[in-house]
This record gives C-alpha cells, structure tokens and sequence, in this order.
C-alpha cells in the first residue's frame, strides 16, 4: 500500500514533554499539509509544505509548533511544551500538483493524548 | 469565526432513498469546494469537488450543488448505501492558498 502513513499513530504524553510525530505522504505528491482535528470538529489547517518550503502557516501554529520536510519527503510536526489543549488527532495529507485540485489524500492521523 | 458551517450533526436516511448533506460559508472569496468522508479511525477520503464558476457536478451516485448567491452547497447521495454510513465534511478553499477551511462534518448513517 502506497497511502500516506503517520507515525506514531498513538502517542500518550505528560504535560511539558516535546513530542514529534512523522508523515509519509505518498512518493511523487510535492504537496504536503498538516491538520488538527478534535473532538466533534472538522480538521483545522497547520501548515502546508511544497516540496521542501513552508509556504503557509496557520495562526494556531504557535511558537511550540514546528514543521519541517527537510528533503521534500517525509515531514515531521513537533510540539514542544506540551499542554492538555493539544490533546487532539493530527492529520497529515498529500497531493499531486498533477491531480483534481484539492484532492488530498490523508493518513490514519496520530492521536495525541496530553495528560 | 466558522467559516465553513455544517449545520446538522446527524443525518438517518432509509437506504435507497436521497441522502442530501447541507454547507454553508461566510467567505465569498472561496472559490473550490470539496467533499470528504471520513470513516471511524481513517483520514477523510476525497469524494467529489466543484468550482465555483460551476453550480453542479456529478461523478456517479454523488452529485454536489453550489448556489453562490446563498454562499451554501450540497451533497446529494443517491441511492443511499449502507456502506454510505460514515461522517461527511465540506471544505473551501481560495484560488492561490492551500489553506483548507472544514466544516465541523454531518454523520450520515444509512438504515438497511
């Protein structure tokens, strides 16, 4: 299976801890986005990657929030400082420049569980 | 500020019969809409989309309407399936960003 995958897909963590989370998108999408979705909500926008450049950021990416994709590839969310508010599924997706414009395909997401 | 508004938690519908999902937006800057569905610990999965110099656009039993006018859209599913049960979320966006806007998504679910 070539979809995108998200690892961990659950992470339990102590309030204050750094938590990182990883993306795989699938190989030839240039386009890379990050989500957060809690409960009873739909996914709100992090960030966007194309091929290796940051190009759009949400206001709800705090200064604890980082996201890079190094070579263009994978990508990686940290937070650090962790609080119980971030307790949330994070979503990552990806897209051809070729396809349907707005057709992202999304991973399984990882569960972030902030005690 | 919601800017993407799915007004009704939950649909049921009879299986075979019209399931019609509801959007609403604020933003008339939007100009691309989409729909996902979303199954039980799954990302959304793409389902159809539409311009906004379209009012309709149809890809087998999913038809998706815009009124640009009302700033709303719908989801027609047509005939309704049980396998349709799961939890639906319109999204906008404007021409130039990636930046998705979602609504708070509609669980539909389909009696047999």
């Amino acid at each position: 299976d070539t979809g995108v995958s998200q690892n961990p897909r659950h992470k339990i963590t102590k309030r204050g801890q750094n938590v990182t989370f990883r993306c795989d998108p699938i190989s030839e999408h240039n386009r890379l986005y990050w989500y957060r979705q809690t409960l009873g909500q739909g996914p709100e926008f992090l960030t966007y990657f194309q091929n290796e450049a940051q190009l759009e950021k949400s206001r709800l990416l705090s200064d604890r929030f980082s996201a890079e994709r190094p070579k263009g590839s994978f990508s990686t969310l940290e937070i650090q400082r962790t609080e119980q508010g971030d307790s949330a599924m994070y979503l990552c997706a990806s897209s051809s420049p070729g396809g349907e414009r707005g057709t992202q395909y999304f991973g399984p997401g990882t569960r972030l569980t902030v005690l | 500020d919601q800017q993407v508004k799915q007004n009704s938690p939950s649909l049921s519908v009879q299986e075979g019969r019209i399931s019609i999902l509801n959007c609403d937006y604020t933003n008339s800057m939007f100009d691309y809409f989409l729909w996902y569905k979303k199954y039980p610990a799954e990302g959304p999965t793409f389902l159809i989309s539409i311009s906004s110099i379209k009012d309709k656009n149809e890809d087998g039993r999913f038809t998706v309407f815009l009124n640009k006018s009302a700033k709303h859209l719908s989801l027609h599913i047509v005939p309704s399936q049980p396998g349709d049960s799961a939890v639906y979320f319109c999204a906008a966006v404007t021409s130039g960003t990636y930046k998705y806007i979602f609504g708070t998504g509609t669980r539909l679910k389909v009696l047999a």
